[in-house]
């Protein structure tokens, strides 16, 4: 199946910086890719969704200064934390979907950020 | 809108035991249905899927069907092996719903020797 890149593994940083995540479809152009998290034995709560070359659509409740998302090309997006705080940390996973229809999206390992 | 319920992990089971986990699922509409698993240090992948109503997903020597009277979409596989090992978690999404999946909190499943 198709991949999906996700970096990094997992992050530490300091209270008041920012840390930028990256998701890739290494094999198939991404017209719209998600952006996950999830909370330790709690399901995977959408963030927003970017379709390429476009705003991002936040969910209810989810900060979109806190939480800046760039999908600026077919093969990558990035979400960017920005002042991090420990109630941030958390696992972070994308997922990207090929086409507007085809609703079978391929997920990222997942990135899981601690802020200390 | 859209919910998932599944069983609470994590489920202990030993090779070639029956596995169930039991998912449900409430919307307003008729969703697709899904299950993911994530094995350790990886992505989700999609496992199974069915669109309507008494279809049936296989794959691997998973199964699950689509049982519209119970709202119910369980996963079965008949003899788990230690290689399933992994997290499961089942999904739905409502076509003209934005086409976003809603996931269960996900099942720990542990297969032992």
């Amino acid at each position: 199946g198709a991949v999906v890149s996700q970096h990094p593994s997992w992050v530490i940083c300091k209270s008041g910086t920012s840390v930028k995540i990256e998701c890739r479809s290494l094999d198939f152009q991404a017209t719209t890719m998600f952006w996950y998290r999830q909370f330790p034995k709690q399901s995977l709560m959408l963030m927003a969704t970017s379709n390429e070359g476009s705003k991002a659509t936040y969910e209810q409740g989810v900060e979109k200064d806190k939480f800046l998302i760039n999908h600026a090309s077919l093969t990558l997006s990035t979400l960017t934390v920005t002042s991090a705080h420990p109630e941030d940390s958390s696992f972070y996973i994308c997922s990207a979907r090929q086409g507007l229809m085809n609703t079978e999206a391929f997920f990222g390992q997942g990135t899981r950020l601690t802020v200390v | 809108g859209n919910s998932v319920t599944q069983m609470e992990g994590p489920v202990t089971l030993s090779e070639e035991a029956f596995l169930t986990i039991n998912c449900t699922y409430t919307a307003t509409g008729y969703p697709s249905l899904f299950w993911y698993v994530q094995y350790p240090g990886e992505g989700l992948q999609l496992l199974l899927k069915a669109t309507k109503a008494d279809d049936k997903g296989s794959n691997k020597g998973f199964e699950a069907t689509y049982r519209k009277e119970t709202t119910s979409f369980h996963l079965e596989k008949g003899s788990v092996q230690v290689s399933d090992s992994a997290v499961y978690f089942c999904a739905s999404i409502l076509t003209g719903g934005g086409n976003k999946l809603t996931f269960g909190t996900g099942t720990q499943l542990k297969v032992e020797l």
